[in-house]
């Protein structure tokens, strides 16, 4: 159980595109779902919380203009980057948590590159 | 202050050795703790959650010591297959998100 699948798991786009990832949790009902960016030999960093059928709260340097989430739903969460630039290139990764615990479960990851 | 800091290694051990990690963490407000593994280019998976009486879950142990603000973790008789980065996890509420804080990770690497 407690499976979570994200898509696209890799996308290349070009400068000043933007990029949709989905996030779902597949058996069971997310009611926060967290999307962290990982880059190289750095560790985790968590970008933003996302409630069910609520704006998502984003953490401090986080552009909630450029960084778009939408949590329509209690088993799917979108984060869209907007006008995308090389510096965004890295590994976003989302977890969900049925609410129960503190326990989150992730996503397999995207890796973004931006030419 | 990093929020969570680690030995980011390399440990290069040789397999049926024990390895210990430990994590630092800043704060004292904290409520959960737990390690993570993460290999090369793949999600971070829950090894185990953190308890403050320590808990083990057959090689592996991990204690928690809150006034010290440190946690460890103890692999005993290592296998190739452990090697991998060891994320130290902290759970650290902030205006109601439950957000986790990770650390940067230690590599440990098993030798044959």
């Amino acid at each position: 159980g407690a499976v979570v699948s994200q898509h696209p798991s890799r996308v290349i786009c070009k400068s000043g595109t933007s990029v949709k990832i989905e996030c779902r949790s597949l058996d069971f009902q997310a009611t926060t779902m967290f999307w962290y960016r990982q880059f190289p030999k750095q560790s985790l960093m968590l970008m933003a919380t996302s409630n069910e059928g609520s704006k998502a709260t984003y953490e401090q340097g986080v552009e909630k203009d450029k960084f778009l989430i939408n949590h329509a739903s209690l088993t799917l969460s979108t984060l869209t980057v907007t006008s995308a630039h090389p510096e965004d290139s890295s590994f976003y990764i989302c977890s969900a948590s049925s609410g129960f615990s503190y326990e989150q479960y992730f996503g397999p990851g995207t890796r973004l590159t931006v030419t | 202050r990093k929020e969570v800091e680690q030995d980011p290694g390399p440990f290069n051990v040789p397999e049926g050795a024990t390895v210990a990690f430990n994590c630092t963490y800043s704060n004292s407000a904290s409520q959960s703790f737990f390690w993570y593994r993460q290999d090369c280019r793949k999600e971070p998976k829950l090894l185990m959650s953190v308890y403050s009486s320590g808990n083990e879950d057959g090689r592996f142990t991990a204690q928690l010591n809150r006034a010290s603000q440190y946690i460890s973790l103890l692999i005993r008789d290592s296998k190739l297959s452990d090697s991998a980065t060891y994320l130290c996890v902290v759970n650290s509420r902030r205006g109601g998100a439950d957000g986790l804080t990770f650390g940067k990770g230690t590599h440990l690497i098993i030798q044959p």
